[in-house]
């Protein structure tokens, strides 16, 4: 069954620091993958995706995310933490019997 | 445009009794999806419309149920409410056809069950 592994339930990185969350999926074929961000009593908003291409995707808020299919992988990433930076942050595959698969979230701290 | 909004916000019930939740896609799309969200079981599946009709489904019970009305808001049902139950209700629509694609979530329904 596909499934998407986020094997960090909780990070904390100090403003200003460079900063990479892992993500991890099974799926047989190419997935399409996505990372959403969710603020405390918000909902969720997406920061990027993958669906072909070049393996190296930006997003917004200054968030990239490097698809490598040797290991399985999609992980997050940015140069430079800010305060705001701080929330949840979801690693989602899209099966095509037509849903999205969450990993667990890995929660992200910001020290000042 | 408006995003993804829903109603209401927040919700006490009793074990029991049943609830309706309402979400109004952005304008414009035609998929709506509906996910639930425990702190145990995290982000889940319910199910999603399209065109009003249901295309897809998760692994819940028949107490959750939902629809879609021809404007494309939907609606989601939970009958006979239990403990568990109790969790942030969110909703996402996407514009619709083949391949759903980015999906726009609107800020949820918080449902606590007593």
């Amino acid at each position: 069954a596909q499934s998407v592994t986020q094997p960090d339930i909780h990070i904390t990185v100090s403003e200003g620091a460079s900063l990479e969350l892992r993500c991890n999926y099974s799926y047989g074929a190419t997935p399409y993958l996505f990372w959403y961000v969710q603020s405390p009593g918000q909902g969720l908003q997406l920061l990027l995706k993958y669906f072909s291409g070049d393996t190296l995707v930006q997003g917004i808020k200054g968030f990239e995310a490097e698809f490598k299919r040797s290991q399985s992988s999609f992980n997050l990433r940015k140069p430079s933490v800010h305060w705001s930076d701080a929330a949840e942050y979801f690693c989602v595959c899209y099966n095509q019997g037509g849903k999205l698969i969450f990993g667990q979230g890995t929660e992200l701290s910001v020290k000042p | 445009k408006a995003g993804v909004t829903q109603t209401p916000r927040y919700l006490i019930k009793t074990r029991g009794q049943q609830v309706t939740l309402s979400c109004s896609p952005i304008s414009g799309h035609r998929s709506v999806s509906w996910y639930q969200q425990t702190p145990g079981q995290g982000l889940q599946f319910l199910f999603e419309y399209f065109s009003e009709t249901q295309r897809n489904k998760g692994n819940f019970p028949g107490r959750f149920s939902g629809r879609q009305f021809s404007n494309s808001r939907s609606e989601m049902n939970v009958s006979t409410l239990e403990l568990g139950d109790s969790a942030l209700y969110l909703c996402a629509s996407s514009p619709g056809g083949g391949f759903p694609g980015e999906q726009y979530f609107g800020p949820g329904t918080r449902l606590t069950v007593t």
